[in-house]
């Protein structure tokens, strides 16, 4: 596509609920990214992509979030029984994958912004 | 741990002012540095990169930045800003393996 695309837009929840998170990056990028951001905080790296493997899962904030990739394409992030605390915007992002690694100029998607009540 | 700086929260100009965001990281090793701008209802996206050559880099829309290796720091500058350039400004650092970590945003607002 033309862009990153994310969805839901926007995703209120109650907390104790799971809910998905979808990027799809632009066509022909290998290389996928999540990022969280909360309030007056700055772009907290989630996970790394190249291809459908995650060499770098590093940030996940605890078990309760996963994320996966099929096909190279579309990835999912995934938050389990729903805490306030995660309530944020994430953010995906996608790059060539080319170079390795992310010293790749990203392209974001406008984000998901998750309320947990 | 390898973090980014961006000593100011929040920035409030008047039209034609000069603008210099600060950006400092911790890493002593190569780095490639980045500044994303995120405009109002807009996506984040690149303003300029420096990866090798040439410390000072011009990027989209008049804006500059310096890396000087010894400070640890890669400074946004523009000579003259406008009302368009209010928006939140990220510095971000680039040190090896996956990650490139983000410092926590300069808002700018700009008054016409």
């Amino acid at each position: 596509g033309a862009g990153v695309s994310q969805s839901p837009s926007n995703k209120v929840t109650e907390k104790g609920k799971d809910v998905e998170l979808r990027c799809d990056p632009i066509s022909g990028h290998t290389a996928l990214y999540w990022y969280r951001q909360s309030l007056g905080q700055g772009l907290e790296f989630l996970i790394y992509f190249q291809g459908n493997s995650a060499p770098d899962k590093s940030g996940l904030p605890s078990d309760r979030f996963s994320a996966e990739r099929t096909g190279g394409s579309v990835s999912t992030l995934t938050i389990q029984r729903t805490q306030q605390e995660d309530s944020a915007v994430y953010l995906c992002a996608s790059s060539s994958g080319l170079a390795g690694g992310s010293q790749e100029t990203q392209y974001f998607g406008p984000g998901t912004r998750l309320l947990v009540l | 741990a390898q973090s980014v700086s961006q000593h100011n929260h929040h920035v409030i100009l008047s039209e034609a002012a000069s603008l210099e965001l600060g950006c400092n990281y911790s890493y002593g090793g190569t780095v490639n540095l980045f500044w994303y701008v995120q405009y109002p209802g807009q996506h984040l996206q690149l303003l300029l990169k420096y990866f090798s050559g040439d410390p000072l880099v011009k990027g989209i829309k008049g804006f500059e930045a310096e890396f000087i290796k010894s400070k640890f720091s890669f400074n946004l500058r523009k000579p003259s800003v406008q009302w368009s350039d209010t928006a939140e400004y990220f510095c971000a650092v680039y040190t090896g393996g996956f990650k490139t970590i983000f410092g926590a945003g300069t808002r700018l607002f700009v008054k016409a």
